[in-house]
């Protein structure tokens, strides 16, 4: 199994542009969640999908902040328009049984916005 | 408000047995013990958990004392890779959520 792909794996942006992160869960997983960690506030859970429905969105910074799961395969997250601040790494993590049972992260997308 | 207490960093000579101790003295009878690990520039890892009995994986073991207020993740015989920050989360039974705190930086030294 090839494990949770995210892509990029480095994005450098300027202020004002649009940012697509990708995420690719593995497969049979039914749970989908997006994780930002910055130095001041450590892994913060974003969202989190079941069966592609958005469950819990509640840790999504503001309306700047979009996700979207278009299928069982396949998650973007997209900041429109990007900070400075935005800057991060981002995880995405996958797991069965809504996410009951352990979860299994990608090798994250670091964003700096310029 | 966190649930979870752990040392900020130790050290660890390689071959050793790593003792890495959490304190989570408000721990709730339906809340499980979750220990997951952060290696340099990678995702978290997920490591091992248990509830009331000592539980044992290929990667570590875990023990939970009798009264659940504290527990230690073993690494049987540290190796350079195992270098690593280490999180001890409690988790309710059955909640999706991983609340991360700022975890315990294991340096294993040759």
């Amino acid at each position: 199994d090839a494990g949770v792909i995210q892509s990029p794996r480095h994005e450098v942006t300027e202020m004002g542009q649009e940012v697509t992160l990708r995420c690719k869960p593995i497969s049979g997983h039914n749970s989908l969640f997006w994780y930002r960690q910055t130095m001041m506030r450590g892994l913060e859970l974003l969202i989190y999908f079941n069966n592609n429905v958005p469950i819990d969105d509640s840790g999504m910074p503001e309306d700047r902040f979009s996700a979207k799961m278009p299928n069982a395969s396949f998650s973007t997250l997209k900041i429109q328009p990007s900070e400075p601040r935005d800057s991060a790494v981002y995880f995405c993590a996958s797991s069965l049984d809504r996410g009951r049972n352990e979860q299994y992260f990608g090798p994250g997308t670091r964003l700096t916005v310029t | 408000d966190a649930k979870t207490t752990q040392p900020p960093s130790m050290d660890c000579a390689e071959g050793r047995a790593a003792n890495l101790p959490c304190n989570h003295s408000t721990i709730s009878g339906n809340e499980y013990v979750y220990w997951y690990r952060q290696i340099h520039s990678q995702g978290p890892q997920y490591i091992i958990h248990g509830l009331k009995n000592n539980e044992t994986n290929e990667m570590a073991s875990l023990i939970i004392t009798e009264d659940r207020k504290s527990s230690t993740l073993i690494l049987p015989h540290a190796t350079l890779r195992d270098t690593a920050v280490y999180y001890c989360i409690v988790r309710v039974g059955g909640d999706y959520k991983l609340s991360f705190g700022a975890g315990t930086t294991v340096t294993v030294r040759a």
